[in-house]
């Protein structure tokens, strides 16, 4: 299996502040990389798809970068709505993974 | 707007199985992956496995002996049955659509149901 680790697990940050979370894969995965936004009791949301295509509908804040190996989540300017946990996944090859989260909570 | 929503019972017994239907609206179930994916309370995601609309399946090896999926294309709905189910298949239960494009690296998982709570416990 692929292990996906996420980084930082938490942080605390500000409204308005540059927010950015990385995802290391164990092996190559090319570009097959999303990630998800989830907020309390809902299910996930997808923000970005393959590393750096934002999702339609997605706020342009939201940005992806990487391929291979090493990837991140960058939020240029964070807002109270993206208090939330974010998740990459992987889907190179089954069983797809996913890393085990980072929560963005109020500073 | 398609929206997806699982439906079965919150509450299982220990070494009974599990099942949970996925209903589809605003969309057509041809063409998609559809998806099964549980988080434990306050834990992570897994990904239980994945049926295309043609009946074509694919496991994770971790629950692949207790695990069937199955697609009904005539009433819009696929169908999750976890066998032998014990205290650690307690989780919050999603459902998932998985698009794909020859022209985009992998499956996006791009609508989720709001996701079903199945306890295990007698």
């Amino acid at each position: 299996d692929i292990q996906m680790t996420q980084s930082p697990s938490s942080l605390s940050a500000s409204v308005g502040d540059r927010v950015t979370i990385t995802c290391r894969a164990s092996q190559s995965i090319s570009s097959y990389l999303n990630w998800y936004q989830q907020k309390s009791g809902k299910g996930p949301k997808l923000l970005i798809y393959a590393a750096s295509s934002l999702q339609s509908g997605v706020p342009s804040r939201f940005s992806g970068s990487g391929s291979g190996t090493d990837f991140t989540l960058t939020i240029s300017s964070l807002q109270p709505e993206d208090f939330a946990t974010y998740y990459c996944q992987q889907s190179y090859s089954t069983p797809w993974t996913f890393g085990q989260g980072t929560k963005v909570e109020i500073k | 707007q398609v929206q997806l929503q699982e439906s079965g019972p919150g509450l299982v017994k220990p070494s009974e199985t599990l099942s949970l239907t996925c209903t589809v609206s605003g969309g057509s179930i041809s063409n998609y992956y559809w998806i099964w994916i549980r988080q434990p309370p306050g834990k992570g995601l897994e990904w239980i496995g994945y049926i295309f609309y043609s009946g074509n399946t694919n496991y994770n090896p971790s629950l692949k002996s207790r695990v069937t999926l199955s697609v009904d294309t005539s009433k819009n709905q696929f169908s999750l049955k976890l066998s032998s189910v014990t205290a650690a298949d307690t989780a919050v239960y999603y459902c998932a659509r998985g698009s794909w494009d020859i022209a985009v690296p992998g499956t996006t998982l791009d609508y989720w149901g709001q996701g079903a709570l199945v306890t295990v416990s007698s």
